[in-house]
């Protein structure tokens, strides 16, 4: 069975501090993904990154960056949290680049910016 | 126009009766359809892809209307453990590195009642 595990599911941080959201994967998948869930606005992709330390913004980049510095690891960085993004954050993996593989995704982490 | 759109729901349909949905696409061009369910507070799951011919697993079969740009969801003699959020998937385009760009509708909720 794959598994995405994300390292918190609950966080909560102040405005300004830098944040880090670690997913690992454990089934040698090229791809990974993060993104937010909101209510009324769905899954967004924030970043995509198709192999070790290559990365693709996705629809909604600004205030993060991310880091692919090993296959099984993906890690997303608020550089400076503001109280707009405060959302459920969603990794996910995929085996290669060809949309009909399955992504599987870990079990989310809420954060909280207060 | 949004790129993929799913009616929110809800949806409170009787035990054992079928229940459908769509999701329109704007993209003419988009090559791969999923359905994917998420429980409550849980990640989403892949349910099925949706095939060019429609295609049925068990209870729920899946079907996809080029012309009209849809694709729809029937699930018949529903259970209980049918409640969940059913997400779209639509492939919606190319970016700029050549990766194929995947779009999640924001779900549909369906509650099955006893």
């Amino acid at each position: 069975d794959v598994k995405v595990t994300q390292s918190s599911r609950y966080l909560v941080k102040r405005t300004g501090e830098k944040v880090f959201l670690e997913c690992v994967q454990d089934m040698d998948h090229e791809n990974m993904f993060w993104y937010r869930q909101d209510p009324g606005l769905g899954l967004r992709l924030i970043y995509f990154s198709y192999d070790v330390k290559m990365k693709e913004k996705g629809d909604i980049p600004e205030g993060y960056s991310v880091s692919r510095e090993k296959k099984e690891r993906f890690s997303l960085i608020l550089e400076s949290a503001s109280t707009n993004q405060t959302s459920m954050y969603l990794c996910a993996s995929r085996l290669e680049r060809l949309t009909y593989n399955e992504q599987f995704f870990g079990p989310g982490t809420r954060l909280t910016v207060l | 126009r949004k790129e993929v759109e799913q009616d929110p729901g809800p949806f409170n349909v009787p035990e054992g009766a079928t229940v459908a949905f769509n999701c329109t696409y704007s993209n003419s061009a988009s090559q791969s359809f999923f359905w994917y369910r998420q429980d409550c507070r849980k990640e989403p799951k892949l349910l099925m892809s949706v095939y060019s011919s429609g295609n049925e697993d068990g209870r729920f079969t899946a079907q996809l209307n080029r012309a009209s740009q849809y694709i729809s969801l029937l699930i018949r003699d529903s259970k209980l453990s049918d409640s969940a959020t059913y997400l779209c998937v639509v492939n919606t385009g190319i970016s700029n590195f050549g990766n194929e760009k995947l779009t999640f509708g924001t779900g549909t909720r369906l509650t099955i009642i006893p």
